[in-house]
């Protein structure tokens, strides 16, 4: 049972590179989720996804991108990477909106 | 709007203590859920239980209870004899039916033996 992964799980990039993080989902859950992890700020919503190629902005979704023609899959992509995209990125999937979301193990992304 | 506070930035314990931790939320819907997540030092995040809006019975399971009250608008998560295996970051999140979570801030935890 593989549940929800993501890659790479670590990642060093400079600014203004073009970064894209996978999440992967095995459930088959309808809802797809992308937040960030800041010190002070706590989890924060960039992107999230109802079904496939169904998409919507979150709390901070400036400059990312998301896409979603498969179920399975929901890549955030960073177009142009600047520092203050320095984070921790975890996905997420629920079956239904209000159901219980479960996490990715998380990316830590460091844009130099 | 949706808003969960947690106003516990970080609490100290030894082991064996009792210890709650706080969560206020608020909300205009009517229905909502509300939901407890673990993160330990390892950095991955744990579902630990979620409360739909209509059931206000608490629940314990081992040594976790919460406490959840409407008309406080609160769901207070309790670890009853603390271990060092429980010092980690707790968030508390409140869903009010548009598919997405507001988080809490987190309340870190840290449980000396």
């Amino acid at each position: 049972d593989a549940g929800i992964t993501q890659s790479p799980r670590y990642k060093i990039t400079e600014t203004g590179r073009q970064v894209t993080l996978m999440c992967h989902q095995t459930w088959s859950h309808s809802y797809m989720f992308w937040y960030r992890q800041d010190l002070g700020h706590g989890l924060r919503l960039i992107y999230y996804s109802a079904a496939a190629d169904i998409t919507d902005k979150g709390e901070v979704p400036d400059g990312y991108v998301v896409s979603r023609s498969k179920t399975e899959n929901f890549p955030l992509t960073l177009e142009s990477a600047t520092r203050s995209q320095t984070s921790v990125y975890f996905c997420a999937s629920s079956h239904v909106g209000a159901e219980t979301q479960y996490f990715g193990p998380g990316t830590r992304l460091l844009v130099l | 709007a949706q808003k969960v506070t947690q106003a516990q930035t970080e609490i100290s314990v030894v082991e064996k203590e009792d210890v709650t931790l706080d969560c206020v939320y608020e909300t205009r819907d009517t229905t909502y859920y509300l939901f407890w997540y673990k993160q330990p030092p390892s950095g991955e995040l744990v579902f630990l239980i979620r409360r739909n809006s209509f059931d206000e019975q608490n629940e314990i399971s081992g040594r976790y209870s919460w406490n959840f009250q409407k008309s406080t608008s609160s769901f207070n998560f309790t670890i009853t004899a603390s271990q060092v295996v429980d010092s980690a970051v707790y968030f508390c999140a409140l869903n009010s039916g548009y598919s997405t979570l507001t988080f809490g801030k987190g309340t870190m935890l840290l449980v000396s033996p």
